[in-house]
């Protein structure tokens, strides 16, 4: 079974809105990465966690972590329409190495 | 795509024929996993490789094999593929075992008939 869900697995807004999608995973973890994926390609690494992190910016991403609830946010801001795209939370455990466990994705659509 | 290539990009293979993809790295990363992604199941680790012919099963390892004899390529094998291991295959990369992020190939969509 996938260790994050994201939530919600779709969700479409305008272009200047901000984004917020969610990931909530069920054991202890060390780090917890986002990633994108356009349409027919590959995962892109946006913005890397740590499980002693609660929040992290980089450029219009906000990412925040709360360990407690074991649950994540992606905040984008002021989309684009190139911010169409599959965003994925995936997990990194201690015992895991360097393997990551992904959840089945949020499809995000700005429309112009 | 961060110095990763995947070959194929695209097959077409009927049930019962021996299929390999081939990942290619210029990265010198040492860790390189195999994934499939499905619709409804997000990305599954197929297998990993921590080094030179060292590698391990992941989630999903039933009815794949994995060879890695040098650090830049790393193949994936369906011995016998069935109509159930269509799906895209990512090939990644990641430079250490501590919480570093993973670098992805294009894909290669595997269509099983």
């Amino acid at each position: 079974s996938q260790q994050g869900e994201e939530d919600p697995q779709a969700l479409s807004i305008q272009e200047g809105e901000n984004a917020t999608m969610n990931c909530s995973y069920k054991t202890s973890i060390n780090n917890l990465q986002w990633y994108r994926q356009n349409s027919g390609r590959g995962l892109v690494h946006l913005i890397l966690i740590r499980s002693n992190e609660r929040e992290k910016h980089s450029g219009r991403l906000r990412v925040t972590l709360d360990t407690s609830k074991k649950s994540s946010s992606l905040l984008i801001t002021a989309s684009r329409a190139a911010d169409t795209a599959s965003y994925f939370c995936a997990t990194g455990k201690e015992t895991s190495g360097s393997r990551l466990t992904f959840g089945e994705g949020t499809q995000l659509t700005v429309n112009p | 795509d961060a110095g990763i290539t995947q070959s194929p990009r695209h097959k077409v293979t009927e049930t019962g024929t021996p299929v390999t993809l081939r990942c290619h790295q210029t990265e010198n990363h040492r860790y390189m996993y195999w994934y499939r992604q499905d619709p409804g199941h997000g990305l599954r680790l197929i297998h990993y490789s921590y080094g030179v012919k060292d590698t391990d099963k992941g989630e999903v390892s039933d009815g794949y094999s994995v060879s890695r004899s040098k650090t830049e390529d790393f193949l994936l094998t369906l011995e016998s593929a069935t109509s159930s291991q269509t799906s895209v295959y990512f090939c990644a990369i990641s430079e250490s075992d501590r919480g570093n992020e993973q670098y992805f190939g294009p894909g290669t969509r595997l269509t099983v008939t």
